[in-house]
């Protein structure tokens, strides 16, 4: 059974900051993986893709890499910004349909 | 081109009535899932659909919960007699191609029982 661990739960940093968001998956057996944001009270905004393929993904100041063999992504945020807070949350497929995804890291970067 | 589609965003039933959850997936679209997120929990699975098809409903309980996708018209999650656990945010996602595709989320529907 497929499970997603994100560390850490909650991250507090000052403006300007790069920061590492971490998530681990059991079955390395995964086509892609997803990072998602989520705003209080919001729906999600997908952020970046990785494929299996892949190693790494960028989108402006989010850089996304894929370690299928050890189970583990990061996301990498440069140079944090207050309109950065948010919820972050990774997700993998399932069976070619369903998402399981991780719990979630908050994170607020303060102005 | 329209995101995904919900509504309404937000739904107050009491206790025994129904909930009724649109969703309009993307243009061009036809794979739809459902996810909840109860208070303090992630994000689950629920259902998973094509037109007039449910695929996949392995997420969704047994009871008083269903679910459709028909030829014409947006998806329906529907709660029968809500109970205050049924209090959540429902979301719908859509693909626009089967299996391991970027699914692409609505705003949800925060759906509170009293």
């Amino acid at each position: 059974k497929q499970e997603v661990t994100q560390i850490p739960a909650a991250l507090s940093v000052p403006e300007g900051e790069n920061l590492v968001l971490n998530c681990s998956f059991t079955d390395s057996a995964i086509y892609n993986l997803q990072w998602f944001r989520q705003d209080p009270g919001k729906g999600l905004t997908s952020l970046l893709l990785i494929q299996s393929s892949q190693r790494e993904q960028t989108s402006g100041r989010l850089n996304a890499s894929l370690d299928k063999s050890s189970g583990r992504s990061t996301l990498y945020i440069a140079a944090s910004q207050p309109g950065d807070s948010a919820t972050y949350l990774c997700a993998v497929p399932v069976g070619g349909n369903k998402l399981v995804f991780g719990a979630g890291t908050i994170l607020r970067v303060k102005s | 081109n329209a995101g995904v589609m919900q509504n309404p965003r937000h739904l107050v039933r009491r206790r025994g009535q129904e909930a009724r959850l649109r969703c309009s997936p993307m243009k061009g679209h036809s794979h739809v899932y459902w996810y909840r997120q109860l208070p303090e929990e992630g994000l689950k699975f629920m259902v998973y659909l094509q037109k007039e098809n449910i695929i996949d409903e392995s997420g969704m309980p047994k009871e008083r919960f269903s679910a459709e996708f028909p030829k014409e018209g947006p998806s329906i999650l529907r709660i029968q007699q809500v109970v205050r656990g049924d209090s959540a945010a429902y979301f719908c996602a859509s693909s626009q191609r089967e299996g391991h595709y970027e699914q692409y989320f609505g705003p949800g529907t925060r759906l509170t029982v009293t």
